[in-house]
């Protein structure tokens, strides 16, 4: 079983629709969840970060944490064409200063 | 300016040859990373250095070496390149939370 696990899509929503990703991850002791974004041979860019249970909304993003199930998803609203993007998800394992990534969401969202 | 670069952006070398790949930063983090990204595998860890004096090897060291001249730069070299080190290459940076921050990235081809 892989650490950190997301369906790599593509998820393909109309725009103004919400996208919904998830992921899950195995390490139990995990603390800190992260989101980013990365556009087609550029850098990943952190968007979120989430480290207790529950929502956490940032403009048109929420994150969302649930550590009894084990899963993080990240909610973006209103979906623009520029949402058009990879999505990674990644968890700080234990008490290292390494984060784990999972392979990433294609998401597409079309006019 | 960019809190962390990276040098070169883009770099084509033959087989055999020694290449070092660069990356400074000005957000004053301690700990610092290097990772390739290949298309369908994600981002896999090369080395990583939680300060000047502590150096770590990541999941696939072999074939990669470091130097961490300074808090603010840590180089990655590649001793002998071969093509399978043809990859995206991206240095990072993480604050006390474990949230990494993302150089540009150099594309590197070796032929």
């Amino acid at each position: 079983q892989k650490e950190v696990e997301q369906n790599s899509g593509p998820l393909s929503v109309p725009e103004g629709a919400i996208a919904s990703l998830n992921c899950t991850y195995s390490d139990r002791g995990s603390q800190s969840f992260f989101w980013y974004r990365q556009y087609s041979g550029k850098s990943p860019e952190l968007i979120m970060s989430i480290y207790s249970n529950g929502d956490k909304e940032d403009g048109r993003f929420t994150a969302q944490l649930n550590k009894a199930s084990q899963y993080v998803s990240l909610l973006i609203r209103d979906s623009q064409p520029s949402d058009s993007a990879t999505y990674l998800c990644a968890v700080k394992i234990g008490g290292f200063q390494k984060l784990v990534f999972g392979t990433g969401t294609r998401l597409l969202v079309s006019p | 300016d960019a809190d962390v670069t990276q040098t070169p952006r883009n770099r084509i070398t033959k087989t055999g040859k020694r290449i070092m790949l660069e990356c400074s930063q000005t957000k004053g983090h301690d700990r610092m990373y290097w990772y390739r990204q290949d298309p369908g595998l994600g981002l896999r860890l090369i080395y990583y250095s939680f300060d000047v004096k502590d150096i770590n090897k990541g999941e696939i060291s072999d074939g990669y070496s470091v130097s961490r001249q300074a808090q603010a730069k840590f180089s990655l070299s590649l001793e002998s390149a071969i093509p399978n080190q043809t990859a995206l290459y991206f240095c990072a940076t993480s604050d006390f939370w474990g949230a990494q921050y993302f150089g540009p990235g150099t594309r590197l081809t070796v032929l």
